[in-house]
């Protein structure tokens, strides 16, 4: 079975940091493209960053470029996603998703939450 | 950027019905075309990719279609567990960006 399990959420202040992970098991970690995703309150999907397999490549969006930075360690099947200079606007659920190919997600995590606020 | 353009925002549909959700590209996609369905405090799942390929375990009452700038999810005969946002996802792969549509909800009537 495949699971993505996410940590690391919590209530920061603005202009702190955290640190997510997300532990991959039940498939090939090492061969998964994989990103991440968030989801503000009440709000839509929104992908902020992507990582290749070997971890070569890396893409983000530009609301977090410059901010955020995506890592992953595929001896320990696990993804990570650092971000920094918290905005209370990066209030939201992150998911961790991952495939086989680079242009939909079948694997999805359930979630951690990031609340930014004073 | 492409921008992603679900219609409606809700659907009302009584159990049995047949739902059609649209999903409009402000221009024109490529065939990385995908449909989510998401329930409260759950992680989406993938429905469908490339437009109109049905993932493992996808019911077949799910069915995707459409190509160029407009596209189709359509729900045959809705079940109780078929209530649920569904959202649209493209892939551009020059910036490479992965774009999602604002969501269609689709509640029972």
């Amino acid at each position: 079975e495949v699971q993505l399990v996410e940590s690391g959420g919590g209530l920061v202040q603005p202009g702190g940091s955290l640190r997510l992970s997300c532990v991959a098991s039940g498939f090939t970690f090492s061969n998964s493209e994989m990103s991440w995703v968030r989801q503000a309150p009440g709000k839509g999907l929104d992908w902020i960053s992507y990582i290749s397999s070997s971890g070569n490549t890396i893409y983000y969006a530009d609301s977090v470029k410059g901010r955020f930075a995506i890592f992953r360690d595929n001896a320990r099947n696990s993804l990570y996603l650092q971000l920094n200079t918290l905005r209370a606007e990066d209030t939201a659920v992150y998911f961790c998703a991952g495939s086989n190919t680079r242009s939909e997600f079948p694997y999805w995590g359930q979630g951690t939450v990031v609340t930014v606020s004073s | 950027e492409i921008v992603m353009t679900q219609s409606p925002a809700t659907l009302s549909v009584s159990p049995g019905e047949r739902a059609t959700l649209s999903c409009r590209a402000s221009q024109s996609a490529s065939s990385y075309l995908a449909w989510y369905q998401q329930k409260p405090g759950q992680a989406p799942r993938l429905l469908i990719y490339g437009a109109s390929t049905r993932a493992t375990g996808v019911p077949a009452r799910f069915s995707g279609s459409g190509s160029g700038t407009e596209f189709t999810l359509t729900i045959s005969s809705l079940q109780s567990e078929d209530f649920a946002i569904y959202y649209c996802q493209q892939y551009d792969n020059w910036p490479p960006t992965w774009t999602f549509g604002q969501g269609t909800k689709v509640e029972i009537k």
